[in-house]
């Protein structure tokens, strides 16, 4: 199975800042396809999760633009340009190349310091 | 509007069973792919289960592999799943999503004597 390793796990930022999140994965995740289908998932406290990112960095509708992704192979990031209140959550990447199973990362949480 | 709403969550005594359902509405239900994903109290996801469009194809995650069945209905736009052996380990909250971009608002399974 595909490991997915999100560092840090613990994000402390400052409202206003950027935040960055790494996702590094135990294989390649380009498809035979040459797609890499590696997503970021938000999840507000009490809420379900909800989509940001699908293939690496193209942001879902409704998404706001300081949401971005980017990487290829192995690594990944997630990066919130200017850090707002809403924003407070953990995020998730996942892997949907190598299925099954599609696989989750541990999670990072983010909190306003 | 996409909309997706479990139900048949509860508690159950463990070696007991339980049947979620997942009524949808808004989108094209039998084109899609279907998942069940849980989450463990103050955990992270994980992928249970999935479905292809017709109910052709499903997968499982080792952990549910031969307790659990994904099935749907595309006439009645629901998707279920239904667990039997139900352990300790499966206390969760499980979501059903479409496409890897829509969740459901969740409903919690509780296995404890």
């Amino acid at each position: 199975d595909v490991v997915l390793t999100q560092s840090p796990l613990s994000l402390p930022v400052t409202l206003g800042q950027p935040a960055s999140i790494s996702c590094r994965s135990s294989q390649s995740l380009v498809s035979i396809d040459g797609n890499t289908y590696l997503y970021w998932f938000q999840q507000r406290p009490g809420q379900s999760p909800r989509r940001l990112i699908y293939e690496v960095s193209n942001r879902d509708s409704g998404v706001p633009d300081r949401f971005s992704g980017s990487g290829s192979g192995t690594d990944f990031t997630l990066k919130i340009s200017r850090v707002e209140a809403e924003d407070v959550g953990v995020y998730y990447c996942m892997q949907g190349t190598h299925w099954p199973p599609w696989t989750f990362g541990q999670g990072t949480k983010v909190e306003i310091q | 509007e996409v909309q997706l709403v479990e139900s048949g969550g509860g508690v159950v005594q463990p070696g007991g069973s339980l049947r979620l359902s997942c009524a949808v509405s808004g989108f094209s239900f039998r084109n899609d792919w279907m998942y069940w994903v849980r989450q463990a109290p103050g955990e992270g996801l994980v992928l249970v289960s999935h479905i292809n469009g017709d109910g052709t194809g499903t997968t499982y995650a080792d952990s549910v592999k031969g307790r659990f069945t994904i099935s749907r209905d595309n006439a009645k736009n629901t998707l279920f799943l239904q667990m039997n052996s139900l352990r300790a380990e499966d206390t969760a909250v499980y979501y059903c999503v479409r496409s890897l971009y829509s969740w459901g608002q969740g409903t919690l399974v509780t296995v404890s004597s």
